[in-house]
């Protein structure tokens, strides 16, 4: 069975802090990896990666993965209140499926 | 605006009603998809549809059912033999097979009493 795992579950930073997340998997299949954050309603797209080691970076998210390891991160440096939401790792795998983890619920106190 | 929309935000309804929860995108995207999110389990895949008049279970397919019977469109039925139909339900949609993305609606909360 696919699984998708992310640590952790829930986060309390202050501003500025930096924070490291983290999603795991096992799958058949894997095609891609997908992050998105999810305010109140719609989540929205972060990064995709497919390839090992490359960083993709935008303002201050960024995100890497290692598929020898089976993970991948996504780092928010100078964290800002309108960080504060959830934080989706979903997995792409065949048949042009997404198998999401539950989610990093990520507080940024200020 | 190019977008997908879901409707309606907030739906209430007694056990045993069947209810219908509408998906429409104008972005032209081949495949679409049904989401359920319940609290502190991530998105559940319920229905896809990778092109129009065919489409696939998901994870969680019992006591749900769709159509597609128009590339914009696909609604998703909760029928009376779900156990436990409370929940958000998010629609996506995607370009095709390749680098692409899905797109999410802004969801239905669908309370059912």
């Amino acid at each position: 069975e696919d699984k998708v795992v992310q640590s952790p579950l829930s986060l309390v930073v202050h501003e500025g802090d930096t924070v490291t997340l983290n999603c795991s998997y096992e799958v058949t299949n894997f095609r891609s990896l997908l992050w998105y954050k999810q305010e109140k309603k719609a989540p929205t797209f972060l990064f995709m990666l497919t390839s090992s080691g490359i960083e993709k970076k935008s303002g201050r998210l960024s995100s890497i993965l290692d598929k020898k390891e089976l993970f991948s991160i996504l780092n928010i440096t100078a964290t800002q209140t309108g960080d504060s939401a959830i934080y989706l790792c979903a997995v792409e795998v065949d048949g042009n499926k997404l198998v999401f983890g539950a989610g990093t619920i990520l507080r940024v106190k200020s | 605006d190019g977008g997908i929309t879901q409707s309606p935000k907030y739906l209430f309804r007694k056990e045993g009603q069947n209810v219908t929860l509408s998906c429409e995108q104008n972005l032209n995207h081949d495949a679409m998809y049904w989401y359920r999110q319940d609290p502190g389990q991530g998105l559940r895949l319920i229905y896809y549809s990778q092109i129009v008049n065919d489409f696939q279970k998901g994870d969680i397919a019992e006591g749900y059912s769709v159509s597609r019977e128009k590339k914009e469109s696909f609604p998703l039925t909760v029928t009376s033999a779900q156990k436990n139909p409370t929940a958000f339900y998010l629609c996506a949609s995607r370009a095709g097979q390749g680098a692409y993305e899905q797109y999410f609606g802004p969801g239905t909360r669908l309370t059912v009493t």
